[in-house]
């Protein structure tokens, strides 16, 4: 167990819909990481949060949007969702802005279905 | 940031010392070199971490040359949970995002 929580595990939506997916860091991590892994992708890079403000920016699509409350929890929204969104959406978290260890703990990720 | 380029895929049986190279040619003088292991469906775990030389931990080792142009992840007598994706990232200490290649799909077989 790495301390990450998502929620929720699964969900099946349709094309055209908005989900939210929600992030609980580890206790005591500030930085927030959001990454997608679909079949043929790998694992992309999102966005990244440090204490509720946005810290870097990867490859997210325009109809995605993410915040980091102030108690650390994070969400990812996704709208228009289209069949290609299918895919697995993890989260992580380490302790600080700086990355001392390069260790980020990932939670078990959301699966998210389009169909 | 430095690419990383490891092998698509891997097999080994249970027992052997399996390990697998990547190649990071553009590597720059702050950057770290980190594993990971991914098993199908879960999240990507901090396996090793390593700047120069030899680095041991209970799981792994990793060896890394003085040119620091690639690393090799060494898991002593696999076994068939060891069955899993390997990433091998380079990344600063800083604020940068962790870039995750396409890995390496190691597969242990009886």
């Amino acid at each position: 167990d790495s301390g990450v929580t998502q929620t929720p595990k699964h969900l099946i939506t349709a094309t055209g819909q908005r989900v939210t997916l929600r992030c609980s860091p580890r206790s005591g991590d500030l930085s927030v990481y959001w990454y997608q892994q679909s079949l043929d992708q790998g694992l992309q890079f999102l966005i990244q949060y440090y204490n509720g403000e946005e810290r870097a920016k990867g490859n997210i699509l325009e109809r995605f949007s993410a915040q980091q409350f102030p108690d650390l929890h994070s969400e990812l929204n996704l709208s228009s969702l289209e069949l290609g969104d299918s895919a697995l959406y993890f989260c992580a978290s380490s302790v600080a802005w700086v990355r001392s260890t390069g260790e980020l703990f990932f939670g078990e990720g959301s699966r998210l279905t389009v169909l | 940031l430095a690419k990383t380029t490891q092998p698509i895929s891997m097999d080994s049986y249970e027992g052997q010392e399996v390990n697998i190279t990547c190649s990071h040619n553009n590597i720059a003088t702050n950057d770290y070199i980190t594993w990971y292991q991914q098993f199908p469906s879960q999240g990507p775990r901090f396996i090793i971490q390593g700047y120069k030389t030899k680095v041991t931990n209970e799981v792994a080792s990793l060896f890394i040359p003085a040119d620091r142009k690639s690393s090799t992840l060494s898991l002593p007598r696999v076994s068939l949970s060891d069955t899993a994706v390997y990433y091998c990232l380079v990344a600063d200490s800083g604020n940068t995002p962790l870039v995750f290649g396409k890995g390496t799909r190691l597969s242990v077989i009886a």
